[in-house]
């Protein structure tokens, strides 16, 4: 079956500093990856995405590429800031299959310092 | 658009009630999924919807959980009875394809005491 699994946080930065947060999938088809982001209370949002191999998604300072020979899709930011500090999900959709399961990984919290 | 609405936002119930949770998708978004959000299991995809349809309920914990939807712009999920390891967040969620983005509404708080 498809999974996801992110490096477990929390991950403790301090502002402006360097941003990576890893996330490895396994899937049966040709999937499309996610990053969501959810701060304090709310839902989840998508941060950003990538439907191809070598895509990059990228949104308010961070990236993510879709590395099919890796089956990852590492997120980046150059420089956090405390308005950062949220849980970031990877995800991953898969069309093929008998059965669609979107499947999330566990999360991972980032906290920035001042 | 609104976004997805959810309601209540929090619920407070008594072990043994019923509790039933409400969500309204984007007008336009043919699926809906409902996710449950605890600090030691993570989100867990509960069930989905494809057009008013059920598609995938494997991960409804058990028979007193259900899950309905009568109509594109309305679900419901109800716990009949609830117990106290029901307390989680429940999300709502919804998309216009299979590999489209998700919007999840802003979640109900459930405790049950």
């Amino acid at each position: 079956g498809n999974s996801v699994t992110q490096m477990e946080g929390p991950v403790t930065l301090s502002e402006e500093a360097f941003l990576t947060i890893n996330c490895t999938y396994t899937a049966t088809g040709y999937p499309s990856l996610f990053w969501y982001v959810q701060y304090p209370g709310e839902g989840l949002q998508l941060l950003l995405k990538a439907t191809k191999a070598d895509d990059k998604g990228s949104n308010k300072g961070f990236e993510a590429t879709y590395r099919k020979e890796t089956t990852s899709f590492h997120l980046e930011k150059g420089s956090v800031q405390v308005s950062d500090s949220a849980v970031y999900f990877c995800a991953l959709s898969d069309r093929t299959g008998g059965s669609y399961i979107p499947t999330f990984g566990r999360g991972t919290s980032l906290i920035v310092h001042p | 658009d609104a976004g997805v609405i959810q309601s209540p936002r929090h619920e407070v119930t008594e072990m043994g009630q019923e509790v039933t949770l409400r969500c309204k998708p984007i007008s336009g978004h043919d699926y809906l999924f409902w996710y449950r959000q605890t600090m030691m299991r993570g989100l867990e995809l509960l069930i989905y919807f494809n057009n008013n349809v059920p598609i995938d309920d494997s991960g409804m914990p058990e028979d007193r959980f259900s899950a309905k939807m009568p109509n594109a712009s309305f679900s419901t999920l109800k716990i009949q009875p609830s117990e106290p390891r029901d307390s989680a967040v429940y999300f709502c969620a919804s998309s216009s394809g299979l590999q489209e983005t998700q919007y999840f509404g802003p979640g109900t708080r459930l405790l049950v005491l």
